[in-house]
């Protein structure tokens, strides 16, 4: 596709659920991150995915929380045991093999909201 | 104490005139700095990016400078449009061995009032 495509756009879900987030990076990207924003806040690291391999993992919070790339394109986040507090909009963004960090793209978001 | 500060918090300024951003950061190593504009509802969209070694990178009417001795940038926005209002975040890329990963502000929120 011509961009980051994440979806869903918006979730809803109930606390103790189980969700999934998606995001199909640029073709050919080889690395992918995902980010998570809290409202009034800036956008902060969760994983960052060389290829199928997760190359840091040190900003995801919790181990509720758990993300693949086993093809090394989609990537999944996946959220058990959904807590008020994971509400947020999670981001990911994918850049090409070989231009370090300045051919990030950042897909629209997926805005959870857990009730 | 977060590693890269911005202010001022939120700005109000009328549709016409100038306005500057300040970014203030001790992220080390320092690989590059960008600013970064973000509608509501939005994902970040990139304006700039420089290295250690520019002083200044314009884009349309973002000029955005740095610093790297004292470790501060600005982001200054000339004639400022309707559409210009936005949060607009300071990103400072850590190059700190495997460790790599963007260290971002809070932003700033400018609103531009008719």
């Amino acid at each position: 596709g011509a961009g980051v495509s994440q979806t869903p756009s918006n979730k809803v879900t109930e606390k103790g659920k189980y969700v999934e987030l998606r995001c199909d990076p640029i073709s050919g990207h080889t690395a992918l991150y995902w980010y998570r924003q809290s409202l009034g806040q800036g956008p902060e690291f969760l994983i960052y995915f060389q290829g199928t391999g997760a190359a840091d993992d040190s900003g995801l919070p919790n181990d509720r929380f758990f993300a693949v790339r086993p093809e090394g394109s989609v990537s999944t986040l996946k959220i058990q045991r959904t807590e008020p507090r994971d509400s947020a909009v999670y981001f990911c963004a994918s850049i090409p093999l070989g231009q370090g960090a300045n051919g990030y793209t950042f897909g629209s978001g997926t805005r959870l909201t857990v009730v | 104490k977060n590693q890269v500060e911005q202010s001022p918090q939120s700005l109000i300024i009328l549709e016409g005139k100038n306005c500057t951003l300040q970014c203030n950061y001790t992220v080390s190593p320092f690989s590059n700095l960008r600013w970064y504009k973000q509608d509501t509802g939005r994902g970040p969209v990139s304006l700039t990016i420089m290295t250690f070694s520019e002083n200044t990178k314009s884009n349309g009417r973002y000029t955005a400078t740095l610093d790297a001795d004292t470790k501060q940038s600005s982001l200054h926005i000339t004639a400022s449009q309707l559409s210009d209002s936005a949060s607009y975040i300071c990103v400072v890329f850590d190059n700190a061995g495997n460790n790599r990963k963007l260290i971002w502000g809070l932003g700033t929120s400018l609103a531009v009032n008719p």
